[in-house]
C-alpha cells in the first residue's frame, strides 16, 4: 500500500460528459502528480501541484483540470469526454516537488471508460 | 522534446538474468528511475540512479548508466515468476516531473 488513495477505481460513462476523479496523497505529502496511462501512449504526464499551486504541467487538454485543495488532496476533472480519453489514470505523490531523488508514489488509479 | 525510449516486451526462463535496455533524450537530467508496475497496481520505485554514477547495485537488482549514449539498463539476476511485471524506465524532466517509457513487459517462464 503506497499510502495514496484514488477514487472511483472504476468509472464507466459516456461521450460527452463530465467526470472527476480524486486523489488523496500520502500524509506528509505535499506534491500531487497526474498521469493518464493508455495502451497507444504509455504514461504521460499530465499536471503537478505542489502545496495548492500548480507547478508544472504536461499533455494536459483544455477539457481537463485540476486542482490540489487545501487539505492536500486533488481532484481532476474530465469534460466532454471522448472515446480516446478511455484510459487508466494515476494520481502520484512526493515530499518535494523537484531538486531532489523525487520518488513517487502511486494510487492504483481510477479506470474510465468512455463508451 | 524530452522522451524516453524501450523495447515493449521481454521474456526470459526462471533462474535466468533479465536485461532492461532504456534510452533518453534529456541530457541535463539529473536521475534515472526504474518502477515496476504489477497487474492492477500502480507504480513503485524499484531503484535510481544519479547521473554522476555508472553503476548501482542493489541485490538482485543492477542499474548501468551510459551518460555519453543516453542509455540507461536494469539487470535482474535469478529472475523469479515473480519478477513478471511492466517495468518503466524514467528520467526527470525539465520541469521537474518524470517522464516515463512505455514500460517493458517482462514474462518470466518456469
Amino acid at each position: 500500500d503506497s499510502g495514496v488513495t484514488q477514487t472511483p477505481k472504476h468509472l464507466i460513462t459516456a461521450t460527452g460528459q463530465r467526470v472527476t476523479l480524486r486523489c488523496s496523497p500520502r500524509s506528509g505529502d505535499l506534491s500531487v502528480y497526474w498521469y493518464q496511462q493508455s495502451l497507444d501512449q504509455g504514461l504521460q504526464f499530465l499536471i503537478q501541484y505542489y502545496n495548492g499551486e500548480e507547478r508544472a504541467k504536461g499533455n494536459i487538454l483544455e477539457r481537463f483540470s485540476a486542482q490540489q485543495f487545501p487539505d492536500l488532496h486533488s481532484e481532476l476533472n474530465l469534460s466532454s469526454l471522448e472515446l480516446g480519453d478511455s484510459a487508466l489514470y494515476f494520481c502520484a505523490s512526493s515530499v518535494a516537488p523537484s531538486g531532489t531523488s523525487g520518488e513517487l508514489f502511486f494510487g492504483e488509479g481510477s479506470r474510465l471508460t468512455v463508451l | 522534446g524530452e522522451d524516453v525510449e524501450q523495447s515493449l516486451f521481454l521474456s526470459v526462463r526462471e533462474g535466468d538474468s533479465s536485461v532492461i535496455n532504456c534510452t533518453y533524450t534529456d541530457s541535463s537530467s539529473t536521475y534515472l528511475y526504474w518502477y515496476k508496475q504489477e497487474p492492477g497496481a500502480g507504480l513503485q520505485l524499484l531503484t535510481y540512479i544519479f547521473s554522476n554514477m555508472d553503476m548501482k547495485q542493489d541485490q538482485r537488482l543492477t542499474v548501468l548508466l551510459n551518460k555519453k549514449d543516453k542509455h540507461l539498463s536494469l539487470r535482474i539476476a535469478d529472475t523469479q515468476t515473480g519478477d513478471s511485471a511492466i517495468y518503466f524506465c524514467a528520467s526527470k524532466g525539465s520541469q521537474g516531473n518524470l517522464i516515463f517509457g512505455k514500460g517493458t513487459k517482462l514474462s518470466v517462464k518456469p
